[in-house]
């Protein structure tokens, strides 16, 4: 399997601040990965797929960029809506879909 | 907008089979992947398997040996079955649509192993 580990694990912000998650895949996976945002007792919410596509409705101050094994999600100016847990997953056709293990965002 | 609803026993005994039923509505469940997803508490999500409209299914290796998939598109449903649960079964269980990525999502139905 395709492991995807993501960082960092948690990290403090405040409102206003630009905001980079970074997400590593132990094989090259293109450009196909998704970024969710999971807050507490919901179910995850779909930000951005294949790479840098973001999804209808999401606020464009989300970004994704990347290729390969090295990606990012970027929050241009966190908003108090933003503090949650984000997660990548790959979608290699030839492996099971995978997720990193999650990147809290809380507030500073 | 395609909404997705769990539904199934929240208690299960260790060693027999957890059973969940996703019901679908505001979309034809016809030329779409459904998936099965789950969370244990505190912890990441892991995939544990999708099928099409057709019936094929693609599970994760990992729970290949005990998870079944299935499709009831006249009750515009699909189900999970996952037999001889343990205690690392237990966790809150989404349905969702989507091929390469989850699209929609269930609300989750929190499933317990336990005696």
């Amino acid at each position: 399997d395709i492991q995807m580990t993501q960082s960092p694990s948690t990290l403090s912000a405040s409102v206003g601040d630009r905001v980079t998650i970074t997400c590593r895949a132990s094989q090259s996976i293109s450009s196909w990965l998704a970024w969710y945002q999971q807050k507490p007792g919901k179910a995850p919410k779909l930000l951005i797929y294949e790479a840098s596509t973001l999804e209808s409705g999401v606020p464009s101050r989300f970004s994704g960029s990347g290729s390969g094994t090295d990606f990012t999600l970027t929050i241009s100016s966190l908003q108090p809506d933003d503090f949650a847990t984000y997660y990548c997953q790959q979608y290699n056709s030839y492996s099971p879909w995978t997720f990193g293990q999650g990147t809290k965002v809380e507030i500073k | 907008q395609v909404q997705l609803q769990e539904s199934g026993p929240g208690l299960v005994k260790p060693s027999e089979t957890l059973s969940l039923t996703c019901t679908v509505s505001g979309d034809s469940m016809n030329n779409h992947y459904w998936s099965w997803i789950r969370q244990p508490a505190g912890r990441g999500l892991e995939w544990i398997g999708h099928i099409y409209t057709t019936g094929t299914t693609k599970y994760n290796p990992s729970l290949k040996s005990r998870v079944t998939v299935s499709v009831d598109t006249s009750k515009s449903q699909f189900s999970l079955r996952l037999s001889s649960v343990t205690a690392a079964d237990t966790a809150v269980y989404f349905c969702a649509t989507g091929y390469s990525f989850a699209e929609n999502w269930g609300q989750g139905s929190l499933v317990t192993v336990s005696s």
